[in-house]
């Protein structure tokens, strides 16, 4: 099983700021089978990034995702008030389709 | 519109059963792979389980294997997750999303969730 290890866990900051969240795997993500998504209280998860650095259909283009092996990360520019959620990633490989804890973006 | 509406969840007590609906529209049903994901209160999302196009290949957490069985009705366009043995640690949100194989772009819709609550 594919363990993903998220940091920080918890990010404050201000509307406009730029931020990078972490995701490292405990082994390489074959094919870069790797998602993102973001969660607001209440809400199902919403699929941001794909195949570790495609955006899905609608997203702003101020998401994006990097990576490849074992480390990526998701950087959202000049955040909007709307970017303060809960990100998970989540690698696809093979079953169990494992996600990260979650890092948790809050304002400032 | 693509939708998925779960339904099915609610209050049971430990050792009781509960089946999980998912009701699929606008889309071809059958050409997904569909999985469940399940939310405990305060916490992350944790993988259930997956079922083929076919409905003839399934894959569970070790977490809920012998107890959850997942299967699917393409003619009703419908998925559902049996959970049998219930416990209290299976009390969360859970949630059915969709993925294309041989295209493997994430979980690109989710449904909105049903609430299951194991408790006496």
């Amino acid at each position: 099983e594919i363990v993903l290890t998220q940091s920080p866990g918890t990010l404050s900051l201000s509307p406009g700021e730029r931020v990078t969240l972490s995701c490292r795997a405990s082994q390489s993500v074959r094919n870069n089978y790797l998602a993102w998504y973001q969660q607001t209280p209440g809400q199902a998860p919403r699929l941001l990034i794909y195949g570790a650095s495609t955006r899905a259909t609608g997203i702003p283009d101020r998401f994006s995702g990097s990576g490849s092996g074992t480390d990526f990360a998701l950087t959202i520019t000049r955040l909007e008030t709307e970017d303060f959620a809960v990100y998970y990633c989540q690698q696809y490989v093979g079953p169990p389709h494992t996600f990260g804890q979650g890092t948790n973006l809050e304002i400032k | 519109e693509v939708q998925l509406v779960e339904s099915g969840g609610g209050l049971v007590q430990p050792g009781g059963s509960l089946r999980l609906s998912c009701a699929a529209s606008g889309f071809i049903f059958s050409s997904y792979w569909m999985h469940w994901v399940r939310q405990g209160p305060g916490k992350g999302l944790v993988w259930v389980s997956r079922i083929d196009s076919d409905g003839i290949s399934t894959v569970y957490a070790d977490s809920v294997k012998g107890r959850f069985t997942m299967s699917r009705d393409n003619g009703k366009n419908t998925l559902y997750l049996q959970m049998n043995s219930l416990r209290a640690e299976d009390t969360a949100v859970y949630y059915c999303a969709r993925i294309l194989p041989g295209i493997w772009s994430g979980y690109d819709y989710w449904g909105q969730g049903t609430l299951v609550t194991v408790s006496s």
